[in-house]
């Protein structure tokens, strides 16, 4: 298996453009996180994902953030407009195969966003 | 909230060394326990999980131990290699929750 793939790995925008990081997760699997990383507060959950259904986006910081799943190996989060705060790392991860290791996540490689 | 630390920040030791990674979390009702593995610059690889009903679990040079009732875990890495440096992440899953609580992670530098 490739594993959790994600694109672009790095990407570096101006500040008020559209940013769309995109996941492809592990066939089978059924749940998929947005995570994001920074210096200051480490890893954190954006928003979880269950058979292609948004469960829980509390950890979207704002309205300029929002994600999709249209189908089961897909899912985008958009950034519209970014802005230099929004630097950071993003990580895609899944999770679900039956299985007594049913939780256990993978993660993607990230993407490094960089917004000027 | 679920608040996961690490202990140390960061740790040099040579090559060849035994060292011990600490982790403790404050809401002992978790459903397992992560550790993972940054490279810089990298993603994160799953090392090793322990499910709550397990005291612990070994790959390798690695073992990684559970005490849920105190909130503590251990990753204990064995002759330890320039290989092996890293920056080495704990995370919680809860029994409320989906969502990995991580701690801020452990740099170790293995030094030939």
């Amino acid at each position: 298996d490739a594993g959790v793939i994600q694109s672009p790995r790095h990407e570096v925008t101006e500040m008020g453009q559209e940013v769309t990081l995109r996941c492809k997760p592990i066939s089978g699997h059924n749940s998929l996180f947005w995570y994001r990383q920074t210096m200051m507060r480490g890893l954190e959950l954006l928003i979880y994902f269950n058979n292609n259904v948004p469960i829980d986006d509390s950890g979207m910081p704002e309205d300029r953030f929002s994600a999709k799943m249209p189908n089961a190996s897909f899912s985008t989060l958009k950034i519209q407009p970014s802005e230099p705060r929004d630097s950071a790392v993003y990580f895609c991860a899944s999770s679900g195969l039956e299985g007594s290791s049913y939780n256990e996540q993978f993660f993607g490689p990230g993407t490094r966003l960089t917004v000027l | 909230k679920q608040e996961v630390t690490q202990i140390p920040a960061a740790l040099s030791v040579p090559e060849g060394e035994n060292l011990v990674l600490n982790c403790s979390f404050t809401d002992s009702a978790i459903y397992n326990l992560q550790w993972f593995r940054q490279d810089p610059g990298k993603g994160l690889t799953s090392l090793l999980l322990i499910q709550s009903s397990q005291r612990e679990q070994t790959s390798g040079r690695l073992n990684a131990s559970l005490d849920k009732s105190s909130g503590r875990s251990t990753l204990y890495i064995a002759a330890s290699q320039p290989g092996d440096s890293a920056t080495y992440l704990c995370a919680v899953l809860t029994n409320s929750g989906y969502a990995l609580n991580f701690g801020k992670g452990t740099s170790l530098l293995v030094t030939p």
